[in-house]
């Protein structure tokens, strides 16, 4: 199906774990962002990415790495998950303006 | 920067009245302008977008939002609240055009009394 899918969509693990999380879209889009959303706070960009190879950091990168080495496919890692990484994670991808999102990660660092 | 500010992150309505949610921003260049919908345990889903043109938009479920650049602002309304228009609501602006980030409000929860 055409879209954005992420995985997994819940995921628990423990403090100084690493765990990366997927981010797959089928529309070819130039641009990807990952997001997380917490309360008290909306949605504070991560990290995004103008097309393969090219990375760039948002309002929050520091824990996480990104790469982006084919169009479709944007990971996330947590190199050594804190607590403070609990949230839900969203991925988004852009054609033009507007972003499209996929349905999130449920993260839960013990 | 640009930034977005979203008043009232409750707001509370009956079923068949007005659904008036506010949002104002600030860019230094002509913003694109965007609202967005959240289903409980789901992404966010694009109500409608201002690029240019027209400056009352129409978007998805009976939604509009009006451009109005001298008030800065993009206030999202609906003539008649159905219970299913329960979701939390955000605004967005991007000031760059294109693909750049977008600076989201807190977002409002929308509720609907039966």
């Amino acid at each position: 199906d055409a879209g954005i899918t992420q995985s997994p969509r819940y995921k628990i693990t423990e403090t100084g774990r690493q765990v990366t999380l997927m981010c797959h879209q089928t529309w070819s889009h130039s641009y990807m962002f990952w997001y997380r959303q917490d309360l008290g706070h909306g949605l504070r960009l991560i990290y995004y990415s103008a097309a393969a190879d090219i990375t760039d950091k948002g309002e929050v990168p520091d824990g996480y790495v990104v790469s982006r080495s084919k169009t479709e496919n944007f990971p996330l890692t947590l190199e050594s998950a804190t607590r403070s990484q609990t949230s839900v994670y969203f991925c988004a991808s852009s054609p033009l303006y507007e972003q499209y999102f996929g349905p999130g990660t449920r993260l839960t660092v013990t | 920067a640009q930034s977005v500010t979203q008043l009232g992150s409750h707001v509370s309505v009956s079923e068949g009245a007005l659904v008036l949610l506010r949002c104002n921003y600030s860019s230094s260049v002509p913003p694109y302008l965007f609202w967005y919908v959240q289903y409980p345990n789901q992404g966010l889903q694009l109500l409608l977008k201002y690029t240019t043109g027209a400056t009352l938009v129409k978007g998805i479920n009976g939604f509009e939002a009006e451009f109005k650049k001298s008030e800065t602002s993009f206030h999202l309304t609906k003539p008649s609240a159905h219970m299913s228009d329960a979701a939390e609501y955000f605004c967005a602006v991007s000031d760059q055009g294109g693909s750049e980030k977008l600076v989201f409000g807190k977002g409002t929860k929308l509720t609907v009394n039966p």
